[in-house]
């Protein structure tokens, strides 16, 4: 079945530090890939997607590309900020459904 | 703004007990979701629908059941609560679409079975 595998966690960095977390993926056929955020005591939030092959999701600084010879959607981020600071899941979708597959999240601590 | 309300953000109920999390949304989205988040995990689908009075299994649905009798309104029920189903429980909504679209979460519900 579909499968998502984030890089272990949790990562601390410090303020404007450069991040990436990495995520990886197995589907059939051309599924879409996020990336949520989850900020303490809230819900998830959509950070940004790509839908298609070497698509390029971006938002708030962060960036993913969508690889789909390595199976791949890394977050990335030049410098981090504080209020960075989160759990951030990867996901991906079927084009034939609307369900989500998560990753295991990672959690993000930035440091002044 | 869009909004997915979850009624409680904590519960605490004791083993054995029928235990109901509600869930509305206001956008008139088709599709709504229950997930549960557990550390190292991430999150996992219990139940999805696409209609109302429609309900499909997700990954883990043992012990859960599902009602959604309105469009707005999307309930779950743990028949008979157990310890190993504290946990926080996440609501989703998404419209009806051939695209991937982006799905739109509650604030969650933290349920402690003691």
């Amino acid at each position: 079945g579909d499968s998502v595998t984030q890089m272990e966690g949790p990562v601390t960095l410090s303020e404007e530090a450069f991040l990436t977390i990495n995520c990886t993926y197995t589907a059939t056929g051309y599924p879409s890939l996020f990336w949520y955020v989850q900020y303490p005591g809230e819900g998830l939030q959509l950070l940004l997607k790509a839908t298609k092959a070497d698509d390029k999701g971006s938002n708030k600084g962060f960036e993913a590309t969508y690889r789909k010879e390595t199976t791949s959607f890394h977050l990335e981020k030049g410098s981090v900020q504080v209020s960075d600071s989160a759990v951030y899941f990867c996901a991906l979708m079927k084009t034939s459904g609307s369900r989500l597959t998560f990753g295991e999240g990672t959690q993000l601590t930035v440091n002044p | 703004d869009v909004k997915v309300t979850q009624s409680s953000r904590y519960l605490v109920k004791r083993t054995g007990e029928k235990v109901f999390l509600e869930c509305v949304q206001d956008m008139d989205h088709e599709n709504m979701f229950w997930y549960r988040q557990d550390p190292g995990l991430g999150l996992r689908l219990i139940y999805f629908s696409y209609d109302v009075k429609m309900k499909e299994k997700g990954d883990i649905p043992e012990g859960y059941s599902v009602s959604r009798e309105k469009k707005e309104r999307f309930s779950l029920i743990l028949e008979s609560a157990s310890t190993n189903q504290t946990s926080m429980y996440l609501c989703a909504s998404s419209p009806a679409s051939n695209r991937a679209t982006e799905a739109f979460f509650g604030q969650g519900t933290r349920l402690t079975v003691v």
